[in-house]
């Protein structure tokens, strides 16, 4: 089985721009969240969306949004970037969710904005 | 509101020696627990998790954990650990109700000594 997958790995951006992320999960995981991991903050948990609707919302702002298609592949957006944006964005799929199930992480995009 | 603790941000261990990292969570509710390995330029692994039942939990690659509800912990351990087990170790923690969302400690950096 194919693993989680993430692309593109590796993005360069400037202030004030906008950038998509996307996400394919595991064939069949109806789940897909999203995190965060700089290097002061560690691991922080954006949102999560299970069969195309948000069910998990972390303490992010707006800027930060995302979606999930009916292939449950999703897609992360941020608005107007800024240079605290700079990290590692990882998505992580499962089966039902961030509850029990164990999650299975992607490489992650490392976004880097100047 | 949950948190986790990972005390030591770095841990240097002997090759062959045994290894423990620590992990305190707070939460005022009942929680689930999980321990995640990053192996460097990956993402996140699951190594064990606990949700309920026995408090000795075993995982991949030799790990085990034991959860500890009086002293709020959840501390990792390895008999003998060996070079493959360099990497970054992050518990996490789930309440099993309300908003649910994977919250990370900090995470420890493993660094075995040959």
């Amino acid at each position: 089985k194919a693993g989680v997958t993430q692309t593109p790995r590796y993005l360069i951006k400037t202030r004030g721009q906008q950038v998509t992320l996307s996400c394919s999960p595991i064939s069949g995981h109806r789940s897909v969240s999203w995190y965060q991991q700089t290097p002061g903050q560690g691991l922080q948990f954006l949102f999560e969306y299970f069969s195309e609707t948000q069910r998990n919302k972390g303490n992010f702002p707006g800027r930060f949004s995302g979606r999930q298609f009916s292939n449950s592949r999703s897609e992360m957006n941020v608005s107007t970037l800024e240079l605290g944006d700079s990290a590692l964005y990882l998505c992580a799929s499962s089966l039902a969710g961030i509850g029990t199930d164990t999650q299975y992480f992607g490489p992650g995009t490392r976004l880097t904005v100047l | 509101a949950q948190s986790v603790t990972q005390l030591d941000s770095q841990v240097p261990v002997f090759e062959e020696a045994p290894v423990e990292l620590r992990c305190n969570y707070s939460s005022s509710v009942s929680v689930y627990l999980f321990w995640y390995v990053q192996y460097p330029n990956q993402g996140l692994q699951l190594l064990l998790k606990y949700l309920s039942g026995s408090t000795l939990v075993k995982g991949i690659n030799g790990f085990e954990a034991e959860f500890n509800k009086s002293q709020t912990s959840f501390h990792l351990r390895k008999p003998s650990v060996h070079i493959s087990d360099t990497a970054e170790y992050f518990c996490a923690v789930n309440t099993n109700f309300g908003n649910e969302k994977l919250t990370f400690g900090t995470g420890t950096r493993l660094t075995i000594i040959p």
